[in-house]
């Protein structure tokens, strides 16, 4: 069974551009979790999609959405790029609404100039 | 690429040692303690997991520690060798969180041959 894929793996934008990051979840896998890492913050819960609606929200401003298709997959927008976006955003894919267990992606490495 | 805090807290052990790493978590009321290993330029990995209902689980060369009294988690890690060298992470699932996971910090583990 293919593990989660996530594209592009790298990226590299300048301040107030736009980006928008792709997840493909495990097969049958319905929920995908995206988080941001970075060496300052660590690892961020960013959102969670099931079902093509979102369902928990971490703490991070309007510039960061997300949407998941009837298919399961999920993209991520950055919108009005800051310096401080670029980081590792990684995507999580888990099988059902209650947690049992959740597998990441390889990342997108996001780089704002 | 790097993918982890520049600043981690670092276990040095000698190949064949075991290694124990600690984690501190913050919410009493999580169900779901999981660890993962993040080596350099990959996504978190999943090693082993526990139910807030137990207080021990073993896997293979791994055994997992919840001490709910104190809110400590702990990973051990038996024969450590070069291979497990990496970023070890805890992480909480709150309870009626969904998936959404909170992770600690991270500690660096390195294993000299």
């Amino acid at each position: 069974k293919a593990g989660v894929t996530q594209t592009p793996r790298y990226l590299i934008k300048t301040r107030g551009q736009q980006v928008t990051l792709s997840c493909s979840p495990i097969s049958g896998h319905r929920s995908v979790s995206w988080y941001q890492q970075t060496p300052g913050q660590g690892l961020q819960f960013l959102f969670e999609y099931f079902s093509e609606t979102q369902r928990n929200k971490g703490n991070f401003p309007g510039r960061f959405s997300g949407r998941q298709f009837s298919n399961s997959r999920s993209e991520m927008n950055v919108s009005t790029l800051e310096l401080g976006d670029s980081a590792l955003y990684l995507c999580a894919s888990s099988p059902g609404p209650t947690f049992n267990e959740q597998f990441f992606g390889p990342g997108t490495r996001l780089t704002v100039l | 690429g790097e993918s982890v805090g520049l600043h981690l807290p670092t276990l040095s052990v000698q190949e064949g040692d075991n290694s124990i790493i600690n984690c501190a978590y913050s919410n009493s009321a999580s169900d779901y303690f999981i660890w993962y290993k993040q080596e350099s330029g990959k996504g978190p990995q999943f090693i082993i997991d526990i139910r807030s209902n137990m207080d021990k689980r073993q896997g293979q060369r791994v055994t997992v520690l919840l001490n709910k009294t104190v809110k400590h988690l702990s990973l051990q890690i038996a024969a450590t060798q070069p291979g497990d060298s990496a970023v070890y992470f805890c992480a909480e699932n709150p309870n009626n969180a969904g998936n959404m996971l909170t992770f600690g910090g991270g500690t660096r583990l390195m294993v000299k041959p």
